[in-house]
């Protein structure tokens, strides 16, 4: 199992510049997030998927957008980038129970300069 | 707004030296409280999802308690080793469902034990 699985590891934008991060988990888990972190801050949620189908805003959410492609696969695109976006990314499963834990997969570092 | 708070930010112990750390979150509308442990370079591992006031859960040299009424939950470490160096997270979910991994992370205790 190889768990969550992001791509790529690292990007580097130009201010302007669009691009998608991808995201897939094979634990046959329902929910689907996007985190972002930066210095100093805690993880922010950016958006969420709770089920095949659905998507909502995080705590973040400006700036992204989101598409749900199956149970599998949760994609985070940013449709013109900025130097504020500049982060280190993590893509997360769960389970739709309210005590499961949250999987994290190893995290794109994107800087947009 | 809500808001989890974690003490301290950062934490030098010897090896083999015992320490834990502080969580505290709204003691309102309370589902759960999540730790995870995150190595540097790597992403962050769930230690214990805890529910119930009064629980404490273990996972090796790792405990954790949890106070649901006053808002805080404490991780220990019993004879700390060299490689429990991480950053220990805790996050509270803002709801349940679909909701649960909408979690407010706080900023983490960051924990360097030296050989």
């Amino acid at each position: 199992n190889a768990g969550v699985t992001q791509t790529p590891k690292f990007q580097v934008l130009k201010t302007g510049q669009s691009m998608t991060l991808q995201c897939a988990q094979d634990m046959n888990h329902n929910s689907m997030y996007w985190y972002r972190q930066d210095p100093g801050m805690g993880l922010r949620l950016i958006y969420y998927s709770a089920s095949e189908g659905t998507t909502d805003k995080g705590e973040v959410p400006n700036g992204y957008n989101v598409s749900r492609l199956n149970k599998r696969e949760f994609s985070l695109r940013l449709e013109s980038a900025a130097p504020s976006q500049t982060s280190v990314y993590f893509c997360a499963s769960s389970e739709l129970v309210y005590n499961s834990p949250l999987h994290f997969g190893n995290g794109t570092r994107l800087t947009v300069t | 707004i809500l808001n989890v708070e974690q003490s301290p930010q950062s934490l030098h112990v010897q090896e083999g030296d015992s320490t834990n750390f502080t969580c505290s979150f709204p003691s309102s509308n309370f589902y759960a409280l999540h730790w995870y442990r995150w190595e540097t370079a790597k992403s962050p591992e769930a230690l214990f999802v805890m529910t119930l006031n009064g629980d404490e859960k273990k996972k090796g040299r790792i405990s954790a308690t949890l106070n649901t009424k006053e808002g805080y939950s404490y991780l220990y470490i019993k004879g700390s080793q060299p490689e429990d160096s991480a950053t220990y997270l805790c996050a509270f979910p803002l709801g349940y469902g679909g909701s649960q991994g909408n979690l407010i992370f706080g900023k983490g205790t960051k924990l360097s034990v030296k050989p």
